[in-house]
């Protein structure tokens, strides 16, 4: 079945540095999404891409919809302490509604 | 307007009992889907219902069953509960049904079977 593999799976950074995470497939798919979840909560939509190329911001979040269409790619910059928690990309194939969705990464931010 | 609500938020049961968790999606919201979340498996697809009709289905024990009401909202049910049931239930509502759409989670329901 279609795979989103989600690197890195975690990562310690201290507040104020950038950051880069990212997910790739062997599969095509037509819509990106990406996610933040905090513990014990639903994840929260970040950035939805719609289109091959597409480079969109939400504030400090930056994120690309791979040109290939088998990728995506999500910045934070200048890290503060509420961006601690675990980030998911999620995709869509077709017209199905079904979103397949990466195994995440583990922001953990020091001071 | 208010976000997708969940009731309840925590469960606990014992194997081979059933439950029902509720989903009420955002405001105008057609569409209502439904994952499991466990740490082993990640984020799984149960099954999406829009106009009260099944459109997609995970792969997914027939144990776990699910409908939507005339106003949208939904309902999941999981019989004969069995230890590794325990999980993160979350629901996401969208506008519509069909890629491109965004969906919008709840804080989800979590299940304990004992």
């Amino acid at each position: 079945g279609q795979q989103l593999n989600q690197s890195p799976q975690s990562m310690f950074i201290q507040e104020g540095e950038d950051v880069s995470m990212n997910c790739t497939s062997s599969s095509i798919f037509n819509t990106w999404l990406w996610y933040k979840q905090d513990p014990g909560e639903g994840p929260v939509l970040l950035i939805a891409l719609y289109k091959a190329g597409e480079l969109t911001s939400n504030g400090r979040l930056t994120a690309q919809f791979g040109i290939t269409r088998k990728d995506s790619f999500l910045n934070i910059s200048a890290s503060i302490p509420s961006d601690v928690g675990i980030y998911f990309c999620a995709a869509y194939t077709g017209t199905a509604s079904k979103l397949t969705f990466g195994t995440g990464t583990r922001l953990q931010v020091t001071l | 307007k208010a976000g997708v609500t969940q009731t309840p938020r925590y469960l606990i049961k014992t194997r081979g009992q059933q439950v029902t968790l509720s989903c009420s999606p955002i405001s105008g919201h057609r569409s209502v889907s439904w994952y499991q979340q466990t740490p082993g498996q990640g984020l799984q697809f149960l099954f999406e219902y829009f106009s009260e009709t099944q459109r997609n289905k995970g792969n997914f024990p027939g144990r776990f069953s699910g409908r939507q009401f005339s106003n949208s909202r939904s309902e999941m049910n999981v019989s004969t509960l069995e230890l590794g049931d325990s999980a993160l239930y979350l629901c996401a509502s969208s506008l519509d049904t069909g890629g491109f759409n965004e969906q919008f989670f709840g804080p989800g329901t979590r299940l304990t079977v004992l």
